[in-house]
């Protein structure tokens, strides 16, 4: 099976750098990824880690280390519009990638 | 282009009633998977399919059933709603190779 671990919480002051952590544990894996929820809405994708080393996409990063099962989430230049949860996920199960598998989630609070 | 479509948005319950939750995606996307949402809990994978035809158990499959006659739709199914299962449940499809998946708007289930 699959079981992933983040923090449930994290605050963060506007304009400043945020790293969401996320270990995991699988029986197989096939990437991880990130996604981005705000309240009343529905989540959407954010990035994806096949490999090891780090994924940019703007003011967004997304790190992989699968020696150490563990990848992270960068937010950088925060705006109060980055106020959401946010998800890691992981892909697959032993030699089947049809899965996806959701962490329970961090809460991201930007203080003005 | 719509994406991912459920239905209804909002529905209330009362214990022991049926219902069945349509989503319907327009993207050609072979992989469908049922979430529920609850609070603390991140995203719970019900059931999920890889392709007509075909569905598979997720990590809580119980009180639900699904079906996949269309490639283009998935029909989540309750036989007798309980409490427990107010929650939100969210639709996403993906294809075969990507990991981005996308999400439906998300449905709003009740039971009393």
């Amino acid at each position: 099976g699959q079981s992933l671990e983040q923090p449930s919480e994290v605050t963060a002051v506007e304009g400043a750098i945020v790293q969401i952590n996320c270990t995991y544990q699988t029986s197989g894996f096939y990437g991880l990824s990130w996604y981005q929820q705000h309240d009343g809405g529905a989540p959407t994708f954010l990035s994806y880690n096949g490999l090891d080393g780090l994924e940019e996409t703007g003011r967004f990063s997304s790190f992989l280390s699968r020696s150490d099962s563990y990848g992270y989430l960068l937010l950088q230049e925060l705006q109060m519009k980055d106020s959401a949860s946010y998800f890691c996920a992981v892909r697959g199960d032993m030699n089947r990638d049809d899965k996806i598998i959701f962490g329970k989630g961090t809460r991201l609070h930007i203080l003005p | 282009n719509a994406g991912v479509t459920q239905t209804p948005k909002f529905r209330v319950l009362k214990t022991g009633q049926s219902m069945t939750l349509l989503c319907a995606q327009d993207m050609n996307h072979e992989y469908m998977y049922w979430y529920r949402q609850d609070p603390g809990m991140g995203l719970r994978l019900i059931h999920y399919s890889v392709g007509e035809g075909t569905t598979a158990k997720g990590e809580v499959p119980d009180g639900y059933n699904v079906s996949r006659l269309k490639k283009q739709n998935f029909l989540l199914g309750l036989e007798s709603a309980a409490p427990s299962q107010t929650s939100v449940y969210f639709c996403a499809s993906r294809t075969q190779g990507r990991m981005s998946a996308f999400f439906g708007q998300g449905t709003r289930l009740t039971v009393v």
